[in-house]
């Protein structure tokens, strides 16, 4: 069973307009949560990530959103641009395990 | 400091042959992750260490998958015999334990025919 789910497997948007990428994960002791955007054969890079005490974080145009009571993370990108087209990974993590585990990814495809 | 450097970046070999994947983490992270991409799947931690030891492989898919981390800058993942199944993407990362992020390697694409 799938303890992280990215349930859009892709998005296509709209240059200039918000991208939301969603993410629920189903153990309320994860306590801290990343975002990785990843290009095409190149690895995954950290992009912004928030802990379970907080409920925003802001890093310039991407902000992620934290709903502990409904288990589920967003990030939003405004305004996109094409060059945030890339698949993006959430990642959650509990504190003493070192663990983190991965979603499936979204591709997010921004359209000039 | 370089990130993380994996090699090979592309491996094709045939099923039964015996596959190493190397990975060399950032100089002063203590923690090594191997992880596996795939479409159905996404990305998988097959094995991490912490100071060189193993202390979660409860990822690593069968037998036929081993990994070592013989120091603090060099660790391997075999599969021997490789099957066609185990066509994937394989990356490593490293991490530091007074942070929070893990830091990627550009990854090992495997083919087995």
């Amino acid at each position: 069973d799938q303890q992280v789910k990215q349930n859009s497997p892709s998005l296509s948007v709209q240059e200039g307009r918000i991208s939301i990428l969603n993410c629920d994960y189903t153990n309320s002791m994860f306590d801290y949560f990343l975002w990785y955007k990843k290009y095409p054969a190149e690895g995954p890079t950290f992009l912004i990530s928030i802990s379970s005490i907080k409920d925003k974080n802001e890093d310039g145009r991407f902000t992620v959103f934290l709903n502990k009571s409904a288990k589920h993370l967003s990030l939003h990108i405004v305004p996109s641009q094409p060059g945030d087209s890339a698949v993006y990974f959430c990642a959650v993590y509990t504190s003493g395990t070192y663990k983190y585990i991965f979603g499936t990814g979204t591709r997010l495809k921004v359209l000039a | 400091d370089a990130g993380v450097i994996q090699s090979p970046r592309h491996e094709v070999t045939e099923m039964g042959q015996e596959v190493t994947l190397r990975c060399k983490p950032i100089s002063g992270h203590d923690y090594l992750f191997w992880y596996r991409q795939t479409m159905m799947r996404g990305l998988e931690l097959l094995i991490y260490f912490n100071n060189n030891v193993p202390i979660d492989d409860s990822g690593m898919p069968e037998d036929r998958f081993s990994a070592k981390m013989p120091n603090a800058s060099f660790s391997t993942l075999k599969i021997q015999p490789s099957e066609p199944r185990d066509s994937a993407v394989y990356f490593c990362a490293s991490r530091y334990s007074g942070g929070r992020v893990a830091f990627f390697g550009p990854g090992t694409r495997l083919t087995v025919l």
